[in-house]
Protein backbone atom coordinates (compact mmCIF):
# COMPACT_ATOMS: atom_id res chain seq x y z
CA UNK A 1 0.00 0.00 0.00
CA UNK A 2 1.03 3.39 -0.52
CA UNK A 3 2.33 5.48 2.35
CA UNK A 4 1.26 9.37 1.83
CA UNK A 5 2.78 12.02 4.03
CA UNK A 6 2.66 15.45 4.16
CA UNK A 7 4.46 18.21 5.53
CA UNK A 8 4.01 20.39 7.21
CA UNK A 9 0.75 19.38 9.45
CA UNK A 10 0.27 23.07 9.74
CA UNK A 11 1.36 26.35 8.94
CA UNK A 12 0.71 30.34 9.80
CA UNK A 13 1.59 32.85 6.73
CA UNK A 14 1.47 36.52 6.99
CA UNK A 15 -0.84 37.85 3.94
CA UNK A 16 1.56 37.68 0.90
CA UNK A 17 4.25 35.54 1.96
CA UNK A 18 4.97 32.05 -0.70
CA UNK A 19 3.58 29.15 0.87
CA UNK A 20 5.14 25.71 -0.19
CA UNK A 21 3.27 22.09 1.09
CA UNK A 22 5.16 18.71 0.31
CA UNK A 23 3.88 15.84 0.02
CA UNK A 24 5.72 12.18 -0.63
CA UNK A 25 4.50 8.49 -1.44
CA UNK A 26 6.49 5.33 -1.16
CA UNK A 27 5.61 3.46 -4.07
CA UNK A 28 5.39 5.00 -8.03
CA UNK A 29 2.23 6.05 -9.58
CA UNK A 30 1.03 7.55 -12.64
CA UNK A 31 -0.93 10.63 -11.13
CA UNK A 32 -1.09 12.61 -7.93
CA UNK A 33 -3.69 14.88 -7.01
CA UNK A 34 -3.90 18.02 -4.77
CA UNK A 35 -7.16 18.73 -3.32
CA UNK A 36 -8.45 21.77 -1.18
CA UNK A 37 -10.77 21.12 1.72
CA UNK A 38 -12.64 24.54 2.77
CA UNK A 39 -13.53 25.20 6.52
CA UNK A 40 -17.01 24.26 6.21
CA UNK A 41 -15.72 20.34 4.92
CA UNK A 42 -16.49 20.67 1.25
CA UNK A 43 -13.26 19.42 -0.40
CA UNK A 44 -12.61 21.09 -4.27
CA UNK A 45 -9.95 19.60 -6.68
CA UNK A 46 -7.01 21.64 -7.65
CA UNK A 47 -4.77 19.44 -9.80
CA UNK A 48 -4.23 16.63 -10.90
CA UNK A 49 -0.45 16.25 -12.25
CA UNK A 50 1.65 13.28 -13.81
CA UNK A 51 4.55 14.90 -14.78
CA UNK A 52 6.12 18.88 -14.49
CA UNK A 53 4.48 21.19 -13.15
CA UNK A 54 0.72 22.48 -13.35
CA UNK A 55 -0.31 26.07 -12.60
CA UNK A 56 -3.96 27.55 -12.46
CA UNK A 57 -4.05 31.60 -10.48
CA UNK A 58 -1.34 31.77 -7.48
CA UNK A 59 -1.42 28.15 -7.21
CA UNK A 60 1.52 25.73 -8.77
CA UNK A 61 2.12 22.33 -8.53
CA UNK A 62 4.93 20.32 -9.05
CA UNK A 63 6.02 16.84 -9.24
CA UNK A 64 9.20 14.50 -9.15
CA UNK A 65 8.10 11.14 -10.66
CA UNK A 66 11.81 9.23 -9.73
CA UNK A 67 11.91 11.19 -6.03
CA UNK A 68 8.23 10.35 -5.53
CA UNK A 69 7.94 13.86 -4.23
CA UNK A 70 5.33 16.65 -5.01
CA UNK A 71 4.95 20.25 -3.72
CA UNK A 72 2.01 22.56 -4.11
CA UNK A 73 3.09 26.36 -3.59
CA UNK A 74 0.66 29.46 -3.18
CA UNK A 75 2.34 32.88 -4.11
CA UNK A 76 1.15 36.39 -2.82
CA UNK A 77 -1.26 34.44 -0.06
CA UNK A 78 -4.20 35.11 1.03
CA UNK A 79 -6.71 34.79 3.79
CA UNK A 80 -9.31 33.29 1.42
CA UNK A 81 -6.22 30.62 1.05
CA UNK A 82 -6.98 29.16 4.46
CA UNK A 83 -7.93 25.95 4.20
CA UNK A 84 -6.81 22.32 4.37
CA UNK A 85 -4.56 21.04 1.60
CA UNK A 86 -4.33 17.35 0.99
CA UNK A 87 -2.38 15.30 -1.26
CA UNK A 88 -3.69 12.02 -2.94
CA UNK A 89 -2.20 9.12 -5.14
CA UNK A 90 -4.16 6.41 -6.97
CA UNK A 91 -4.58 3.16 -5.16
CA UNK A 92 -6.05 -0.04 -7.15
CA UNK A 93 -8.49 0.60 -9.41
CA UNK A 94 -9.62 4.57 -9.19
CA UNK A 95 -9.48 4.30 -5.76
CA UNK A 96 -7.52 7.22 -4.16
CA UNK A 97 -4.62 7.24 -0.91
CA UNK A 98 -4.67 10.15 0.92
CA UNK A 99 -2.11 12.40 2.96
CA UNK A 100 -3.29 13.92 6.17
CA UNK A 101 -3.52 16.89 4.82
CA UNK A 102 -2.02 19.94 5.95
CA UNK A 103 -3.71 23.16 7.23
CA UNK A 104 -2.91 26.90 5.98
CA UNK A 105 -4.00 29.61 7.96
CA UNK A 106 -3.38 33.12 5.88
CA UNK A 107 -3.20 36.26 8.48
CA UNK A 108 -3.90 39.99 7.04
CA UNK B 1 -24.92 23.03 -12.50
CA UNK B 2 -23.26 19.71 -12.39
CA UNK B 3 -22.26 18.57 -9.12
CA UNK B 4 -22.88 16.02 -5.87
CA UNK B 5 -25.40 16.87 -3.55
CA UNK B 6 -24.95 15.37 0.33
CA UNK B 7 -27.43 15.80 2.92
CA UNK B 8 -28.73 16.42 5.77
CA UNK B 9 -25.17 18.54 6.35
CA UNK B 10 -25.80 17.41 10.30
CA UNK B 11 -27.39 14.63 11.39
CA UNK B 12 -27.72 13.31 15.05
CA UNK B 13 -28.14 9.83 15.85
CA UNK B 14 -28.70 7.94 19.11
CA UNK B 15 -27.34 5.08 20.37
CA UNK B 16 -28.78 1.46 18.79
CA UNK B 17 -30.27 3.70 15.89
CA UNK B 18 -29.74 2.98 12.46
CA UNK B 19 -29.06 6.42 9.98
CA UNK B 20 -28.96 7.13 6.17
CA UNK B 21 -26.74 9.67 4.58
CA UNK B 22 -28.28 10.61 0.98
CA UNK B 23 -25.64 11.30 -1.99
CA UNK B 24 -27.02 12.40 -5.44
CA UNK B 25 -24.46 13.34 -8.27
CA UNK B 26 -25.40 14.84 -11.70
CA UNK B 27 -22.20 14.33 -13.69
CA UNK B 28 -23.33 11.43 -14.83
CA UNK B 29 -20.19 9.45 -13.31
CA UNK B 30 -20.18 6.04 -13.27
CA UNK B 31 -17.71 5.29 -10.12
CA UNK B 32 -19.27 6.90 -6.44
CA UNK B 33 -17.20 6.42 -3.05
CA UNK B 34 -17.92 7.14 0.36
CA UNK B 35 -14.88 8.40 2.91
CA UNK B 36 -15.26 8.71 6.54
CA UNK B 37 -12.86 11.35 8.20
CA UNK B 38 -12.17 11.81 11.54
CA UNK B 39 -9.69 14.85 13.17
CA UNK B 40 -6.35 15.18 12.38
CA UNK B 41 -6.44 11.97 9.54
CA UNK B 42 -6.80 11.20 6.43
CA UNK B 43 -9.76 10.53 4.41
CA UNK B 44 -10.44 6.48 4.71
CA UNK B 45 -12.54 4.60 1.90
CA UNK B 46 -15.54 3.19 3.34
CA UNK B 47 -17.34 1.66 0.27
CA UNK B 48 -16.89 2.43 -3.36
CA UNK B 49 -19.14 1.51 -6.30
CA UNK B 50 -17.98 1.25 -10.09
CA UNK B 51 -21.41 0.67 -11.71
CA UNK B 52 -24.87 0.43 -10.70
CA UNK B 53 -25.68 -2.90 -8.61
CA UNK B 54 -22.48 -3.36 -7.91
CA UNK B 55 -20.31 -1.92 -5.01
CA UNK B 56 -17.49 -3.31 -2.99
CA UNK B 57 -15.59 -2.67 0.85
CA UNK B 58 -13.52 -0.55 1.27
CA UNK B 59 -10.88 -0.47 3.98
CA UNK B 60 -13.27 0.85 7.07
CA UNK B 61 -16.84 -0.77 6.32
CA UNK B 62 -17.82 -3.04 9.17
CA UNK B 63 -20.96 -1.04 10.30
CA UNK B 64 -21.68 0.37 7.23
CA UNK B 65 -24.11 -0.61 4.39
CA UNK B 66 -24.61 0.84 0.74
CA UNK B 67 -26.52 0.65 -2.23
CA UNK B 68 -26.10 1.27 -5.88
CA UNK B 69 -29.49 1.07 -7.34
CA UNK B 70 -29.57 4.03 -9.77
CA UNK B 71 -26.65 5.48 -11.13
CA UNK B 72 -27.10 8.63 -9.42
CA UNK B 73 -27.53 7.92 -6.05
CA UNK B 74 -25.36 5.87 -3.52
CA UNK B 75 -26.81 6.20 -0.22
CA UNK B 76 -24.76 4.84 3.30
CA UNK B 77 -26.18 3.37 5.89
CA UNK B 78 -24.55 3.83 9.36
CA UNK B 79 -25.54 1.03 11.30
CA UNK B 80 -25.83 0.42 15.17
CA UNK B 81 -22.68 -1.79 14.82
CA UNK B 82 -20.47 0.62 13.93
CA UNK B 83 -18.95 1.44 17.21
CA UNK B 84 -18.15 4.60 16.81
CA UNK B 85 -19.91 6.57 13.74
CA UNK B 86 -19.53 10.11 15.20
CA UNK B 87 -17.03 11.61 12.20
CA UNK B 88 -17.38 13.71 8.91
CA UNK B 89 -18.71 11.90 5.78
CA UNK B 90 -17.81 12.58 2.34
CA UNK B 91 -19.27 11.06 -1.00
CA UNK B 92 -17.23 11.60 -4.10
CA UNK B 93 -17.89 10.10 -7.62
CA UNK B 94 -15.63 10.03 -10.83
CA UNK B 95 -15.83 7.98 -14.30
CA UNK B 96 -13.97 4.84 -14.02
CA UNK B 97 -10.96 4.06 -15.67
CA UNK B 98 -7.29 5.38 -15.69
CA UNK B 99 -6.55 8.24 -13.95
CA UNK B 100 -9.76 10.70 -13.07
CA UNK B 101 -10.11 13.74 -11.04
CA UNK B 102 -12.70 12.65 -7.79
CA UNK B 103 -15.67 15.08 -7.28
CA UNK B 104 -16.83 15.67 -3.56
CA UNK B 105 -19.57 16.47 -2.18
CA UNK B 106 -19.82 18.95 0.87
CA UNK B 107 -20.28 16.20 3.41
CA UNK B 108 -22.51 15.12 6.23
CA UNK B 109 -21.32 15.64 10.10
CA UNK B 110 -22.38 12.71 12.16
CA UNK B 111 -22.71 13.06 15.98
CA UNK B 112 -24.19 10.23 18.65
CA UNK B 113 -26.97 11.88 20.91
Amino acid sequence: KNEVEQSPQNLTAQEGEFITINCSYSVGISALHWLQQHPGGGIVSLFMLSSGKKKHGRLIATINIQEKHSSLHITASHPRDSAVYICAVPAAGNKLTFGGGTRVLVKP
Amino acid sequence: DGGITQSPKYLFRKEGQNVTLSCEQNLNHDAMYWYRQDPGQGLRLIYYSQIVNDFQKGDIAEGYSVSREKKESFPLTVTSAQKNPTAFYLCASSRWGGDQPQHFGDGTRLSIL
